[in-house]
């Protein structure tokens, strides 16, 4: 079965720099959410999309955006680049309307290191 | 605020040695509970969704139940094969609040030993 697709998988960036995460949900789901991870800690939630529009927001920087696309797929844009934002981004998607209760499968992630 | 509390940190069991994994929560308005393996450097890999009290819902060795405060995880006769971290999630808002993210618990480290 398809699974979530993340790219890059692996990304080096150096303080400052921005960066372009990626997500291409599962075919026909069509909401996408955003979750970092730091070592050792478990995910937290950042943002999320229904239907191309953004359905919930959470502890996601200012210097963060992100948005979805005709095609469903969803990119998260990084700017000003922290030591701080070093961690693992994961992407999830399910499918459902707004509230709907529905089982979110994530992707293998993107690892992000910043020096 | 909604709160996932997972215990223990961390479990070694010995190649079939049944034991349960805790997953405590506050939330406004559950709306489901949640359970994830996540294997190093890899995305989570649902395992099961739990609605109500009672519940209760089975896959292999493991076995996930709810009651109106807690959830917990039974491995039964596991393998080293099961070794892998476990995460509780809820997803909470009454009132249609919620747009599904995802409250996570901080893991339980599971590791089966030959």
């Amino acid at each position: 079965a398809a699974g979530v697709i993340q790219s890059p998988r692996h990304l080096i960036k150096e303080k400052r720099e921005t960066a372009t995460l990626k997500c291409y949900p599962i075919p026909r789901h069509d909401t996408v959410y955003w979750y970092q991870q730091g070592p050792g800690q478990d995910p937290q939630f950042l943002i999320s999309f229904y239907e191309k529009m953004q359905s919930d927001k959470g502890s996601i920087p200012d210097r963060f955006s992100a948005q979805q696309f005709s095609d469903y797929h969803s990119e998260l844009n990084m700017s000003s680049l922290e030591l701080g934002d070093s961690a693992l981004y994961f992407c999830a998607s399910s499918h459902g309307p707004r509230g709907g209760l529905y089982e979110q499968y994530f992707g293998p992630g993107t690892r992000l290191t910043v020096t | 605020e909604d709160q996932v509390t997972q215990s223990p940190e961390a479990l070694r069991l010995q190649e079939g040695e049944s034991s349960s994994l805790n997953c405590s929560y506050t939330v406004s308005g559950l709306r489901g509970l949640f359970w994830y393996r996540q294997d190093p450097g890899k995305g989570p890999e649902f395992l099961f969704t739990l609605y109500s009290a009672g519940e209760e819902k089975e896959k292999e060795r493991l076995k996930a139940t709810l009651t109106k405060k807690e959830s917990f995880l039974h491995i039964t006769a596991p393998k080293p094969e099961d070794s892998a971290t476990y995460l509780c999630a809820v997803q909470a808002g009454a009132g249609g609040t919620s747009y599904g993210k995802l409250t996570f618990g901080q893991g339980t480290i599971l590791t089966v030993h030959p």
